[in-house]
């Protein structure tokens, strides 16, 4: 139980254009699910928690206008990267939480962003 | 602030060597605490949680409040345990559910 997907694994896209990542939890409620940024080689960094229903919260140096985060549902969670710039090429990871549990979180197996 | 530091970036040991992986933490209420684990091409995963209390695959993490750490310990390392490894923290009770990860200890396990 708890599986978190991710989709796409691998994405390429041109510079300037937009691209959106989709996070399920495939059998579980997920009433929070993060995003978090990783570097080759560095640790996971939070970028935004997303509350099922209600607005994304950012951490600190986070453009919310640039990914932009939509939790529409309680087993979906989608991050679009706007105006994507060379820079924003990373590895992009979910996670979620279960309504029920121990505070522990769920990840995805993570999408590779590469921006051309 | 909450801060999670693992001063070993990298660590090596024998087959059946006994490993220890330092994570001290600084939080000024009543953390939750995690050890995650990534293999070679695979997700992070869950290994152990603090409140649980259980050996998983061998490791034990046990909470020691006074010195602030939450060390991973095993007694015989075995090859596939060679990972990544990531201490995290979440606030627990009434705390903020994020989690503060470190910046990971590369365990590599030799034959």
């Amino acid at each position: 139980g708890a599986v978190v997907s991710q989709h796409p694994s691998r994405v390429i896209c041109k510079s300037g254009t937009s691209v959106k990542i989709e996070c399920r939890s495939l059998d579980f409620q997920a009433t929070t699910m993060f995003w978090y940024r990783q570097f080759p080689k560095q640790s996971l960094m939070l970028m935004a928690t997303s509350n099922e229903g209600s607005k994304a919260t950012y951490e600190q140096g986070v453009e919310k206008d640039k990914f932009l985060i939509n939790h529409a549902s309680l087993t979906l969670s989608t991050l679009t990267v706007t105006s994507a710039h060379p820079e924003d090429s990373s590895f992009y990871i979910c996670s979620a939480r279960g309504v029920r549990g121990l505070g522990e979180q769920y990840f995805g197996p993570g999408t590779r962003l590469t921006v051309t | 602030a909450q801060r999670v530091t693992q001063p070993e970036k990298l660590l090596s040991v024998f087959k059946g060597a006994p490993v220890e992986l330092k994570c001290n933490y600084s939080y000024s209420g009543s953390p939750e605490l995690f050890w995650y684990v990534q293999y070679s091409r695979q997700r992070l995963q869950l290994l152990l949680r603090h409140i649980s209390r259980e050996s998983i695959k061998g490791f034990t993490a046990d909470l020691n409040k006074g010195e602030t750490s939450f060390h991973l310990k095993k007694p015989f390392a075995q090859e596939e345990d060679s990972a990544m490894y990531y201490c995290a923290l979440s606030g627990g009770q009434g705390g903020s559910e994020k989690l503060v990860f470190g910046k990971g200890t590369k365990l590599t396990v030799n034959p």
